[in-house]
């Protein structure tokens, strides 16, 4: 299983404030993907990076993939209360097409 | 993307009991996976059900406990059985066409 790091576990900030999330591994991912799971609902997909070195924004959501597509990073500029929630990146391995999930960063975004 | 359709939201089910989790989608899908769900934590992969094949389970996960049937592209079941109160998770379907993942919005078990 190719595992996946992810960082901080925890996140709590004000409103304004800017925040990154890292996820790491020591395993060579064809892709990684970042999603936002809220409280009753499955994770949703926010963006899928490829590339190494590629960068990807999304409105106030910045992706990174690793030159060597190992790790990744989630950087939210200005975060606002509607983007607390479950941050999960996953990997899809060269071998097989489920995805592994990192432990997951919970952000709390307060006024 | 894919659109899941996934049943029971919830349960509270008795012990030794067993549960069956539908997951329907409305597309033809090769590929259908299980997770298990901790709240607040991350997923882990149960199972990847494949149609007109065996079901295909990760390390810690057996068939007796976690039967799944796949009749058709568009269907699947979980079932958890014999239950305990360790089984009490969020369950949740995901389907792949290749180019996206779409996840069910998932089945909250609690065992009592």
């Amino acid at each position: 299983t190719q595992l996946l790091e992810q960082s901080p576990q925890f996140l709590s900030i004000q409103e304004g404030e800017n925040l990154t999330v890292y996820c790491n591994s020591s395993s060579v991912f064809s892709s990684l993907q970042w999603y936002r799971q809220e409280p009753g609902e499955g994770p949703v997909l926010l963006v899928t990076v490829v590339t190494g070195g590629e960068v990807k924004k999304l409105k106030r959501l910045t992706f990174q993939f690793g030159d060597a597509r190992k790790d990744s990073s989630l950087h939210i500029t200005a975060a606002q209360p509607g983007d607390t929630g479950l941050y999960l990146c996953a990997g899809e391995g060269n071998s097989g097409y489920a995805l592994n999930f990192g432990k997951g960063t919970s952000l709390l975004v307060t006024p | 993307s894919a659109v899941i359709s996934q049943k029971p939201s919830r349960d509270i089910c008795q012990r030794g009991t067993s549960l069956t989790i539908q997951c329907q989608v409305d597309s033809q899908v090769t590929m259908m996976f299980w997770y298990r769900q901790q709240p607040g934590q991350s997923l882990t992969l149960i199972a990847t059900a494949n149609q007109g094949s065996e079901a295909t389970y990760e390390s810690g996960f057996v068939i007796d406990k976690f039967p799944i049937s796949r009749p058709n592209l568009t269907f699947s079941t979980l079932t958890v059985s014999n239950m305990s109160p360790e089984d009490s998770s969020i369950y949740l379907c995901s389907v792949t066409t290749g180019a996206d993942y779409t996840f069910g919005s998932g089945t909250r078990l609690t065992v009592v």
